[in-house]
């Protein structure tokens, strides 16, 4: 099966720009997940989707961040305005409804210069 | 909120010989406890998990051990071979509602031929 899609693979802006991530998890999977990944950490929640409702944003920064999964399929997440500190790898998992095992994506390489 | 120790940060080991990487959790609800494998700018792959219905579980030459009374839980690599040099993340997180994984900070591991 096709794994988890996301794009762009890296990604370099200044500060104080925006920027957005696309996602495409795996076909059936009900479960979509945003983690950042700063350098030198393992992978931290931003935000996780069941179908296209939001079940868990509790350490998304909500005045910068946000997400959608308009469709309950692809997910798109957004900086605005992007800060020095938000350069990190922007990983997208899913899973199917009810399973624990989480798949990851590739990720998206952010540097904000 | 779940809080997950990972140790150690860096381990370093001849080949063929064993690794042991340790967790520790907080959360007493937790029940399910991943361990994924990064190799250098690629995405994390799952390797092993286990339930908290078990307490050990084997696959080849990777083994998972669980403590629930301890909250503690190890990932034993035997006979290792360079292709095991990566970083390797635990993570913990509740099998119903939300299902949010937290990783621990990663162990880098190198395998000296």
């Amino acid at each position: 099966e096709a794994g988890v899609a996301q794009s762009p693979r890296y990604k370099i802006i200044e500060k104080r720009q925006s920027v957005a991530f696309w996602c495409n998890p795996i076909s059936g999977h009900a479960t979509l997940y945003w983690y950042q990944q700063i350098l030198g950490q393992g992978p931290k929640l931003l935000i996780q989707f069941q179908n296209n409702g939001v079940v868990d944003d509790s350490q998304l920064p909500k005045d910068r961040f946000s997400a959608e999964r308009l469709k309950g399929v692809d997910s798109t997440l957004k900086i605005q305005p992007a800060k020095l500190e938000d350069s990190a790898v922007y990983l997208c998992a899913s899973s199917s409804s009810g399973a624990d095992t989480q798949y990851f994506g590739p990720g998206t390489r952010l540097t904000v210069l | 909120g779940e809080n997950v120790e990972q140790h150690p940060s860096t381990l370093s080991v001849q080949e063929g010989d064993s690794a042991v990487i340790k967790c520790t959790y907080s959360d007493s609800a937790s029940n399910y406890f991943p361990w994924y494998k990064q190799e250098l700018g690629k995405r994390p792959q799952l390797i092993i998990d286990i339930r908290s219905n078990v307490g050990e579980k084997k696959d080849q030459r990777i083994a998972v051990t669980l403590n629930k009374t301890a909250k503690h839980f190890s990932l034993h690599i035997t006979e290792t071979q360079p292709e095991d040099s990566a970083v390797y993340f635990c993570a913990a997180s509740r099998r119903q509602g939300a299902q949010k994984l937290v990783f621990g900070q990663g162990t880098r591991l190198t395998i000296n031929p």
